[in-house]
């Protein structure tokens, strides 16, 4: 069953502004992942957030993590047209077992 | 990262027809594969759990004589949609886990299409 719940479900900004996107759980994990889908194409890894890590940064993406909330955000600064796509969450409880992902985000950068 | 190839890329069957979808790790051994389903605009739904040796555990809803997988080895594990309706039409994507575990390795997607 579905566990992360992305917020918003699309979101439409100018080219240069901030996207923040927003994910919830519900139960224990062991981290948690930010997934980019392009239209019609496969998954890539943007990064991984560990349960005791709070808040992680990579090129122009900031990931927070709150526990107590079950709640983590995905901000992308100074966005592209080449960042519109689709953004998911995914958490993962423990070794070898699967992913659950949220319903996702789709992030339109108009430029 | 760790490689996973997914093939083929796409595929389009007569309903009726049953179509396989292979996923290889290229680099590394995965103890664990994992197959989803993305229909349109909708996020990724698991579909099955395998492991290399062992029947693959599906979940609630998806029918495992209809959907078929064989992790027949570390490398490669199957994915065989037997007599194909065009509900079946959906995006499937396999991912991989190693020897560490909390990291997951997708395959591009396989489309399917049944007509």
């Amino acid at each position: 069953s579905q566990q992360g719940e992305e917020d918003p479900q699309a979101l439409s900004i100018q080219e240069g502004e901030n996207a923040t996107m927003n994910c919830s759980y519900k139960t224990s994990i062991n981290n948690l992942q930010w997934y980019r889908q392009n239209s019609g194409r496969g998954l890539v890894h943007l990064i991984l957030i560990r349960s005791n890590e709070r808040e992680k940064h990579s090129g122009r993406l900031r990931v927070t993590l709150d526990t107590s909330k079950k709640s983590s955000s995905l901000l992308i600064t100074a966005s592209r047209a080449a960042d519109t796509a689709s953004y998911f969450c995914a958490t993962l409880n423990s070794g070898n077992t699967p992913l659950v992902f949220g319903k996702g985000t789709r992030l339109s950068v108009i430029a | 990262g760790a490689v996973v190839s997914q093939h083929p890329s796409w595929v389009i069957c007569k309903s009726g027809t049953s179509v396989k979808i292979e996923c290889r790790s290229l680099d590394f051994q995965a103890t664990t594969m994992f197959w989803y389903r993305q229909f349109p605009k909708q996020s990724l739904m698991l579909m099955a759990t395998s492991n290399e040796g062992s029947k693959a555990t599906y979940e609630q809803g998806v029918e495992k004589d209809k959907f078929l997988i064989n992790h027949a080895s570390l490398t490669l594990s199957t994915l065989t949609v037997t007599s194909a309706h065009p509900e079946d039409s959906s995006f499937y994507i396999c991912s991989c886990s190693g020897t560490e575990t909390y990291e997951q390795y997708f395959g591009p997607g396989t489309r399917l299409t049944v007509t």
